[in-house]
């Protein structure tokens, strides 16, 4: 079966420190790839997607990066936090099947930039 | 690209009572609907999916309607229990958005025992 892991669980940065993210996938092979963020009592933000190693789409102009070193690991980033960049970020798979369909979520990032 | 807009942002309902949440969507080749709860801290989990060649689909308590022409669809959930309380989230997806999911605001469901 798919499983999908995503850590730290929580993450408490200074303002101006760097950030990384990691999420991998198990169980199945080029997965489509998200990092969403979901600021306090808000919706689930769009920021990266990747239908590949090395196909990275920026869906919102901001302080962060992505990259997809491997087929099933996908890494969020930041050189230097904000306090905006505070937040719950979630990375989710889809399979590959040449249509749409649902997204699976880890179990979220928890990050406060203090 | 699809932008996704959810209503209401809030809705309490008394147990028993049925609940409606309404989502539209911009991009006409959106063709996959999928609805999804998050309980406090946790992760979205999916509750029920519809694609566009589907009008109403339904499993036990839950159903969701789609209606293209009007680009919008609706989740309807029946006998609310406390348990149903959570955020609930829609979302679209199609070809044109390169499959990727677009998700609405989200509505916070609350059923009074």
């Amino acid at each position: 079966s798919q499983t999908i892991h995503q850590w730290p669980a929580t993450l408490v940065q200074p303002v101006g420190s760097p950030l990384s993210l990691e999420c991998t996938v198990e169980g199945t092979s080029n997965p489509n790839l998200y990092w969403y963020r979901q600021a306090a009592g808000r919706g689930l933000q769009l920021l990266f997607y990747s239908v590949g190693i090395g196909q990275i789409s920026s869906e919102v102009p901001q302080n962060l990066s992505a990259s997809r070193p491997q087929d099933r690991q996908f890494i969020l980033s930041s050189k230097k936090l904000l306090l905006s960049d505070s937040g719950f970020y979630l990375c989710a798979w889809g399979r590959d099947r040449g249509t749409a369909t649902e997204a699976f979520f880890g179990q979220g990032t928890r990050l406060t930039v203090v | 690209g699809e932008n996704v807009e959810q209503h209401p942002s809030t809705l309490s309902v008394q147990e028993g009572d049925s609940a409606v949440i309404k989502c539209t969507y911009s991009d006409s080749a959106s063709n996959y609907f999928p609805w999804y709860k998050q309980e406090l801290g946790k992760r979205p989990q999916l509750i029920i999916d519809i694609r566009s060649n589907v009008g109403e689909k339904k499993d036990q308590r839950i159903a969701v309607t789609l209606n293209k022409t009007a680009k919008h669809f609706s989740l309807h959930i029946t006998e609310t229990q406390p348990e149903d309380s959570a955020v609930y989230f829609c979302a679209a997806s199609g070809k044109d958005s390169s499959y990727k999911l677009i998700f609405g605001s989200g509505t916070r469901l609350l059923v009074r025992p």
